[in-house]
């Protein structure tokens, strides 16, 4: 069965730190994509970023960067002096290639507070 | 602009009374779902479609109806709404199921039941 599992419930931080969410994930499918989702206080969901388990390259864009080991079934996402503007709740989801009716199964998510 | 659209945005409601949230795309997406988000559990699916005409039950679909007559709408309809149907629900699309595209999220719903 697929499971994704954000053990850090929250994190606070003093603006400048860095901070990385953890992402660990479960799927007995080959195919299968991760992506991660940010929640500011209004309430919305952004798209942060999508990545293929084929893909295992780390990512960076901007202060943020994500490192995704297979070995480890893990998907961490680092923000890099951090700011109050990433104050937010981030989820981490899985997306099986085979499971066609469900698109996504979410961690519970991790609330992140800067602070300045 | 490619948007999804819920409303209404927030909602309180009495125990018992019939209601709908619409959740309307302007992508022409055959996949769209519906998602409770509560605290500690993330969000859960409680219905999809993969077409007009074809929907099926997610995680959590009690208490829940959906229909998609057309494809651009899939609302949500609570016939009896009780007190643990208080949540944020949202509403999403896509070109297809299993990741393959990028989805889409509408703005959410704050519903409140009392």
């Amino acid at each position: 069965a697929q499971k994704v599992t954000q053990a850090q419930t929250e994190i606070s931080v003093v603006e400048k730190e860095d901070v990385t969410l953890d992402c660990v994930y479960e799927t007995r499918d080959t195919t299968y994509y991760l992506f991660w989702y940010k929640q500011p206080p209004s309430g919305e969901l952004v798209f942060l970023i999508r990545r293929n388990s084929f893909d295992e390259q780390n990512e960076i864009s901007g202060r943020y960067s994500w490192n995704f080991q297979k070995s480890t079934s893990s998907f961490n996402f680092t923000i890099t002096a951090s700011q109050v503007v990433d104050s937010a709740v981030y989820f981490c989801a899985l997306s099986e290639a085979a499971n066609y009716g469900q698109n996504f199964v979410f961690g519970p998510g991790t609330r992140l507070s800067v602070l300045p | 602009e490619a948007q999804v659209t819920q409303n209404p945005r927030y909602l309180i409601t009495v125990t018992g009374k019939k209601l709908t949230v619409t959740c309307s795309q302007n992508m022409n997406h055959e996949y769209m779902s519906w998602y409770r988000q509560d605290p500690g559990l993330g969000l859960r699916q409680i219905y999809y479609s993969m077409n007009v005409e074809v929907t099926d039950k997610g995680d959590v679909p009690e208490g829940y109806k959906v229909s998609r007559k057309e494809k651009r709408n899939f609302p949500l309809i609570l016939e009896s709404p009780s007190p643990n149907q208080t949540s944020l629900y949202f509403c999403a699309s896509s070109l297809s199921a299993g990741g393959y595209t990028e989805a889409f999220f509408g703005q959410g719903t704050r519903l409140t039941v009392v």
